[in-house]
């Protein structure tokens, strides 16, 4: 079935040390997405990829940034995790009339 | 600005009662997108529906129910006959038309439904 992967399920990473999370998606939509949602909030967008272009919220902190090497995988990078940035990392992908979610990466930093 | 609000932060039943969630948005768009998605303990975002602005005929699937009123800005959810399986947080989400498949999703801060034996 087409979907969209996210690994890993549960991730555990240091204060400070840099940890990727990586997305694929098998739908060929040429739009994907990182989400992030803290404990008992909403989902919020980080960024998005149009085809080979990025696009960054405002609010969005440097200490994130991403990677779409190709249509199929996108990486989402933090450099320096902190406490703050434990939360569940959502992964999207879209094309017209379809909006497909990953079933997440639970960050938590120690 | 686009805005959606779920008053009710937390709804507790017994299983086998009727729930409404409430959902009302806000949006300068004439053409948006309304969207209801679950998201159980296990944290995976469940879709439920997809709504079109110029749609408002209501729906029903199974022992779930939309409500679509532009005239209101309400988009709200009933789940009829509760079941225990159905506690999880609900959230509902509007977007601007596409453009291209571009689609932000811009959520209500949700609703969590707890429905007991």
């Amino acid at each position: 079935d087409a979907m969209v992967i996210q690994n890993p399920r549960y991730q555990v990473t240091q204060f400070g040390k840099p940890v990727t999370l990586s997305c694929s998606q098998t739908l060929n939509h040429n739009v994907m997405y990182w989400y992030q949602q803290k404990s008992s909030q909403a989902p919020k967008l980080l960024f998005h990829y149009y085809d080979k272009d990025f696009n960054n919220e405002a609010d969005t902190p440097d200490n994130f940034q991403s990677r779409r090497p190709n249509t199929s995988f996108c990486f989402l990078d933090i450099r320096s995790p902190g406490l703050g940035d434990a939360a569940m990392y959502l992964c999207a992908t879209s094309r017209a009339g379809g909006y497909t979610f990953g079933s997440g990466t639970r960050l938590t930093v120690v | 600005a686009q805005k959606v609000t779920q008053a009710q932060t937390e709804i507790s039943v017994v299983e086998k009662e009727d729930v409404t969630l409430d959902c009302v948005y806000e949006t300068r768009d004439t053409t948006y997108y309304l969207f209801w998605y679950k998201q159980p303990p296990s944290g995976e975002l469940v879709f439920l529906i997809r709504r079109n602005s110029f749609d408002e005929q209501n729906e029903i699937s199974g022992r779930y129910s939309w409500n679509f009123q532009k005239s209101t800005s309400s988009f709200n959810f009933t789940i009829t006959a509760s079941q225990v399986v159905d506690s999880a947080v609900y959230f509902c989400a509007l977007s601007e038309a596409e453009a291209g498949g571009y689609n932000k999703l811009i959520f209500g801060a949700g609703t969590r439904l707890a429905v007991h034996p």
